[in-house]
């Protein structure tokens, strides 16, 4: 099953420390977006990258981070200083030209004890 | 600022009987609208989009501007047919989209 990857599918952090969920794909997509799922809310935007090496923040972006170094590869950090981290990250890519249908990552759930 | 609604949470109706999943939007711009469906166990993926006029799995969804909506229908529903179902927004420029907050839909036998 090829497409877009999230690893790990669950993950448990302690309250303080820093997390790096990895999201990969072999789709040949430009873009790369970062969204969060929490219930009764829908999917807020994160982060979204265009372009290797550069990238923006979406709505909610305070206490993520994230790198684009590799066209495959968009991995998201939740840091310390992410107040409410506990919740559903999705990864999605997308072309910039043509059809611009999002292709979502199958989700990695963090829960912060 | 862009802003998608979808106001039930849930829907429930028996096998056979219309479905009708509501969507409204705000949007400065000219909207590309779409709705995603997670099915159980599966991943959020893409139903159908406003510009196609496509029918995918019997449901349709007709973009109202002077409503600003892009309910989304079906005349027979089926018990396959149960998922969340996501209406978004596609914002020019940045691509990312603007989701609603969702509507499970249960079809009951």
């Amino acid at each position: 099953d090829g497409g877009i990857t999230q690893s790990p599918k669950y993950l448990f952090r302690k309250e303080g420390q820093n997390v790096t969920l990895s999201c990969e794909q072999n789709l040949n997509h430009d873009a790369m977006y970062w969204y969060r799922q929490d219930p009764g809310q829908g999917l807020r935007l994160i982060y979204y990258s265009q372009i290797v090496n550069d990238f923006q923040k979406g709505d909610i972006a305070e206490g993520y981070s994230v790198s684009r170094e590799k066209k495959e590869s968009f991995p998201l950090t939740v840091t310390s200083a992410q107040k409410n981290p506990t919740a559903f990250y999705l990864c999605a890519s997308t072309q910039l030209q043509g059809r611009d249908e999002q292709f979502f990552g199958p989700g990695t759930r963090l829960t912060v004890l | 600022a862009q802003r998608v609604t979808q106001p039930e949470k849930l829907l429930s109706v028996f096998k056979g009987a219309p479905v009708e999943l509501k969507c409204n939007y705000s949007y400065s711009g000219s909207p590309e609208l779409f709705w995603y469906v997670q099915y159980s166990r599966q991943r959020l993926q893409l139903l159908l989009r406003h510009i196609s006029r496509e029918s995918i799995k019997g449901f349709t969804a007709d973009l109202n501007k002077g409503e600003t909506s892009f309910h989304l229908k079906k005349p027979f529903a089926q018990e396959e047919d149960s998922a969340m179902y996501y209406c978004a927004l596609s914002s020019t420029g940045r691509r990312a989209l603007t989701f609603g907050s969702g509507t499970r839909l249960q079809v009951q036998p």
